[in-house]
């Protein structure tokens, strides 16, 4: 069946760029997010991409998406401490219903 | 602009209980969801809503979980009777409809013992 699947952990240093990546397998998936979850929070939107687009640029964020090999990835430039958190990769499919990845736990060290 | 309400944060009660969450979405958002989030997973979609009628409940598990939206805001999400592998939490997200991006509540902590 579908489904969305992220490595689990990522450690960078203070100030390096972090790299998330995701995979995903309905080729019919309209929109792509990114959702960023602090500890006891909900998750916040960080940024989306439609499905016909390559590239998507939002202040520190890039999110890449390679339609034909189903491959998601943001990339946070100069990683600050506060971005530590877990990140979820989900895909839009059907009526807007959104299945998500298992996060991303990032760990940005001083 | 308010984000989406959830109530209670947490809530502990025995297996066999039953108990409630409540959500408020944001203002004019026509369609609102829920989910499940087990511990070290993503959320799981329970259901749909778009105003007061349901769009997609097939991941629900009905013999134990309701849902309603009876005036299309406010919704509430009923576990009768509780079993332990319900322990998570419970997130409630909204949006305006069509391919807008959902906005999440803090959740509800469900503790089962």
């Amino acid at each position: 069946g579908e489904d969305v699947e992220q490595s689990l952990f990522l450690s960078v240093r203070e100030g390096d760029s972090s790299v998330i990546n995701c995979t995903y397998t309905d080729s019919s998936s309209t929109y792509l997010y990114w959702y960023k979850q602090e500890p006891g929070a909900g998750l916040q939107l960080l940024t989306y991409i439609f499905s016909n687009m390559d590239m998507k640029q939002d202040q520190r964020l890039t999110v890449l998406l390679n339609k034909k090999d189903k491959h998601l990835s943001l990339r946070i430039a100069d990683t600050q401490t506060g971005d530590s958190a877990i990140y979820f990769c989900a895909e839009a499919y059907n009526n807007n219903d959104m299945r998500f990845g298992a996060g991303t736990r990032l760990t940005v060290k001083p | 602009e308010a984000g989406v309400a959830q109530s209670p944060r947490y809530k502990i009660i025995e297996k066999r209980q039953s108990v409630a969450f409540w959500c408020n979405p944001i203002s004019g958002h026509a369609t609102l969801y829920w989910y499940q989030q087990i511990l070290g997973q993503g959320p799981k979609l329970l259901i749909q809503f778009q105003n007061n009628g349901v769009v997609d409940d097939s991941q629900l598990p009905k013999d134990r979980f309701s849902a309603e939206r009876l005036k299309g805001v406010d919704s509430t999400l009923k576990i009768q009777p509780a079993k332990l592998e319900d322990s998570a939490v419970y997130l409630c997200a909204s949006s305006p409809g069509g391919n807008q991006p959902q906005h999440f509540g803090d959740g509800t902590r469900l503790s089962i013992l």
